[in-house]
């Protein structure tokens, strides 16, 4: 079963829009972890977010914000007035408590491309 | 700041070869981890990695992988006959504490090419 499903494949956006990017998971657990990862054109994997499934309360970093809802199973981004330089695949990503055994395995979505245009 | 590095950026191999990737945690970190993403697809989980014992591993983690923390610094995956399949970008990520809760920091990767 997919756990983790980012169903929108591709975003266009002009610069200076803003776009959400959209997660939904799936778990049985009652204590787990988000994660948000942004995989720029060079291929690297950069930490963005993470959040954790008591809390709820929505954040918002700069240009970033993230709308964390348990009832809709929910984890959504949001770049305001995106810029070039946001162009990368954006990657949700789970890591369930497993009862407290795991060590931490994440389980990643398909991924998000994002192109911003000048 | 403190990163993830890992050697070499490139792999090109024939099919049956083996292949050693390596990667240097940070430093003060004691959890490590292999992932591999196939060109064009999403980054999946390899095998986890902790007190010189694998701790979790997937199915793709199979008899031709191994892992090894040879010294303090470095820890490296083994493919030891490479398939045309192996193909991916490999990611080694590491996390301070471990668990769920703990955030994972990635390498640039390696990329394998297999012919």
């Amino acid at each position: 079963a997919q756990k983790v499903t980012q169903a929108q494949t591709e975003i266009s956006v002009v610069e200076k829009e803003d776009v959400t990017l959209d997660c939904v998971y799936e778990t049985r657990d009652t204590t787990y972890y988000l994660f948000w990862y942004k995989q720029p054109p060079s291929g690297e994997l950069v930490f963005l977010i993470r959040r954790n499934s008591f809390d709820e309360q929505n954040e918002i970093s700069g240009r970033y914000s993230w709308n964390f809802q348990k009832s809709t199973s929910s984890f959504n981004f949001t770049i305001t007035a995106s810029q070039v330089v946001d162009s990368a695949v954006y990657f949700c990503a789970l890591s369930e408590g497993v009862g407290g055994t795991s060590y931490g395995k994440l389980t990643f979505g398909q991924g998000t491309i994002l192109t911003v245009h000048p | 700041e403190p990163e993830v590095t890992q050697t070499p950026s490139h792999q090109v191999t024939q099919m049956g070869q083996e292949v050693i990737l390596r990667c240097v945690p940070i430093s003060n970190h004691l959890y490590f981890y292999w992932y591999r993403q196939i060109l064009g697809q999403k980054v999946e989980f390899l095998v986890s990695f902790y007190n010189n014992e694998i701790s979790e591993k997937s199915e793709i983690f199979d008899d031709q992988f191994s892992v090894e923390r040879p010294d303090g610094s470095n820890f490296t995956l083994k493919i030891r006959s490479t398939k045309l399949e192996d193909s991916a970008m490999y990611f080694c990520a590491s996390s301070e504490s471990g668990g769920y809760t703990d955030t994972q920091y990635f390498g640039p990767g390696t990329r394998l090419t297999v012919l």
